[in-house]
This record gives structure tokens, C-alpha cells and sequence, in this order.
């Protein structure tokens, strides 16, 4: 069974604080690495995805990746209240076309 | 607009009923999913298909099952076998080239509650 471990939450930030994310995994041979926001009763949207080992940026969102640790991260710079969600961190694996998802982290930044 | 749409929104189900949970995609995607959330869970994989006429049992299919007839076209059946059903239902779908596979778009959802 894969594993994919997600710091436990809930996490509170104050607006405008960076958030830190962070998410392993337990098969070496993943290549694709992915993170996901959900708002409370709606479905996961992506945000970002992250193939090679270093950092990706997209705007307020950066992407860690380091595979010899087996570790992935998110960083959300500036957060603002609409940030607040449950962040979902998901992996590929050995078998075609899975992802495996973790269990996620709440994140809160209030005003 | 391309997109995953899911109907219904809400169901709701009696013991000992069957149901049936909509997944249809414009995306022409070849691979579909079924997860089932429950609270302050992840997704956890129920079924998968990669092509049409084919498909894979996930994690926990117990008292589920589904059908791929067409490439749009992803239903899942929550049978009266599933003992507690009561979850959200998320279908998603990804685009694959060359053995690669993406990342997954989701759909809407459906909350099923058992009455």
C-alpha cells in the first residue's frame, strides 16, 4: 500500500504570514507529484504540480520537491483568508494512472 | 465548456437500495475515476477505468460496481452490499499520452446520506 503522510493540521497562519505545507511519501519510484485545494463541501481543484526535484513557483504558490527524502511541499506566501481550505498533497505510484492521495491538511488564515 | 459534471447533487438512499451516481466528461479524457471521501478523510479509490470496456478495482470496491460503455460515461452503483455508504463521491477524469497520465480534474460531487 503507498503511503502518503501529511503534516496534521488543523494550521493557523495570520493574513499576510507564509504558510508551509508539507507531505511524504513512501514509494521511490514516483515521478508525478501534485497538490490539490478543497474548499469545505466542494470537490479538490488543482493548483500545482511538481515532476522534477527544486522549487516551482506559480504566483503566491511554490512547489518543493526533493525525491531523495521523499518529500514534497507547499508554500502559500502573503495568505489571505481565501486561502483557507484543506490542502490535498497526491503522488503517483507503480501502478498506472493511480494517484494516491493523503489525507490532507485544514489550513486557516484569519484576518 | 469542457468539464466533468456529476448528478445528482444530493441522494439520498433507503437500506437495501441500490442507487446509481452520474459521471459524464466532455474532456475526452481515456481515464476515469470513482473516490469516496468521508469526513476529515482523504480520497480513497473505489474504481478505475483507462479505456473504454475496462476497468480496475481500487482500494475499497466492496458493494460497488461500475460501467464504462462509453468514453464520456462513468457510473457508479452504490449496491445494498455497501454497508455504509454515506460519503461523498467525487469522479475524475485525466488525459493520458503516450502511458503518461496527468494530473485528474474532479467533478462536483455527490453527497449520498443513507436514510
Amino acid at each position: 500500500q503507498k503511503e502518503v503522510e501529511q503534516n496534521s493540521g488543523p494550521l493557523s497562519v495570520p493574513e499576510g504570514a507564509i504558510a508551509s505545507l508539507n507531505c511524504t511519501y513512501s514509494d521511490r519510484g514516483s515521478q508525478s507529484f501534485f497538490w490539490y485545494r478543497q474548499y469545505s463541501g466542494k470537490s479538490p481543484e488543482l493548483i500545482m504540480f511538481i515532476y522534477s526535484n527544486g522549487d516551482k513557483e506559480d504566483g503566491r504558490f511554490t512547489a518543493q520537491l526533493n525525491k531523495a527524502s521523499q518529500y514534497v511541499s507547499l508554500l502559500i506566501r502573503d495568505s489571505q483568508p481565501s486561502d483557507s481550505a484543506t490542502y490535498l498533497c497526491a503522488v503517483d505510484g507503480s501502478t498506472l494512472g493511480r494517484l494516491y492521495f493523503g489525507r490532507g491538511t485544514q489550513l486557516t488564515v484569519w484576518p | 465548456d469542457g468539464g466533468i459534471t456529476q448528478s445528482p447533487k444530493y441522494l439520498f438512499r433507503k437500506e437495501g437500495q441500490n442507487v446509481t451516481l452520474s459521471c459524464e466528461q466532455n474532456l475526452n479524457h481515456d481515464a476515469m475515476y470513482w473516490y469516496r471521501q468521508d469526513p476529515g478523510q482523504g480520497l480513497r479509490l473505489i474504481y478505475y477505468s483507462q479505456i473504454v470496456n475496462d476497468f480496475q478495482k481500487g482500494d475499497i470496491a466492496e458493494g460497488y460496481s461500475v460501467s464504462r460503455e462509453k468514453k464520456e460515461s462513468f457510473p457508479l452503483t452504490v449496491t445494498s452490499a455497501q454497508k455504509n455508504p454515506t460519503a461523498f463521491y467525487l469522479c475524475a477524469s485525466t488525459e493520458t499520452s503516450g502511458g503518461t497520465y496527468n494530473e485528474q480534474f474532479f467533478g462536483p460531487g455527490t453527497r449520498l446520506t443513507v436514510l
